[in-house]
């Protein structure tokens, strides 16, 4: 079945650690997408790549970084430099970037820092 | 800026109809709906582009007013998995644009 997989589901750190979430998709899509979610928030950009080896910043891309050296991974390292790092992590990816495709979410990461 | 989604939660009863409203203050390309159940991914609804005609599947449609920078979606009859929370992301201006995501409506269908 193709789809995007998140690993872990879960996570737990203290502060000052910098953290990875994994993103892998089989869908072969060109572009993926990082977002933030917050309780009761809608969904904030985060980062976002068109295709291997370039990405862009989003909204909020502060203390977070990424690569693409894959087409299928787009892995979200969260530093010790974002201020307020727990939240719901969702990556995405959609056949090419931009509004006009449809996005295929993960299941998300829950990231929770203390 | 991000568009604006009304209201902000409502409940209704089985066989109910709602309609969420999704509003924006720049001008629009495409409108997305998305839904999400709690602590899970949001799951795609439909596409609404510039231009192109109202969208719908079953008893879940949208249109898309150009003029008022607005999308709506209907939700009819409603059924108890219509629950959860509905998210317009909006591209603004031209294709190609990244979405921006409203702060979603809180739907819940009772029995």
């Amino acid at each position: 079945d193709g789809g995007i997989t998140q690993s872990p589901k879960y996570l737990f750190r203290k502060e000052g650690q910098n953290v990875t979430l994994s993103c892998e998709q089989n869908l072969n899509h060109d572009a993926m997408y990082w977002y933030r979610q917050d309780p009761g928030q809608g969904l904030r950009l985060i980062y976002y790549s068109q295709i291997v080896n370039d990405f862009q910043k989003g909204d909020i891309a502060e203390g977070y970084s990424v690569s693409r050296e894959k087409k299928e991974s787009f892995p979200l390292t969260v530093t010790s430099a974002q201020k307020n790092p727990t939240a719901f992590y969702l990556c995405a990816s959609s056949r090419l970037a931009g509004g006009t495709y449809e996005q295929y979410f993960g299941p998300g990461t829950r990231l929770t820092v203390t | 800026q991000q568009p604006v989604q009304s209201p902000q939660a409502v409940i209704l009863r089985e066989g109910e109809d709602a309609v969420i409203n999704c509003s924006s203050s720049k001008a629009l390309y495409s409108v997305h709906w998305y839904r999400q159940k709690h602590g899970e991914a949001p799951v795609f609804l439909m596409i609404l582009l510039k231009g192109g005609e109202q969208k719908g599947h079953d008893k879940i449609s949208a249109s898309f007013n150009e003029k008022k920078q607005q999308s709506s979606l209907y939700l009819t009859a409603s059924q108890l998995s219509y629950s959860g929370t509905y998210f317009c992301g909006t591209e603004f201006d031209n294709a190609g644009n990244m979405l921006t995501f409203g702060g979603g409506t809180r739907l819940m269908v009772k029995p």
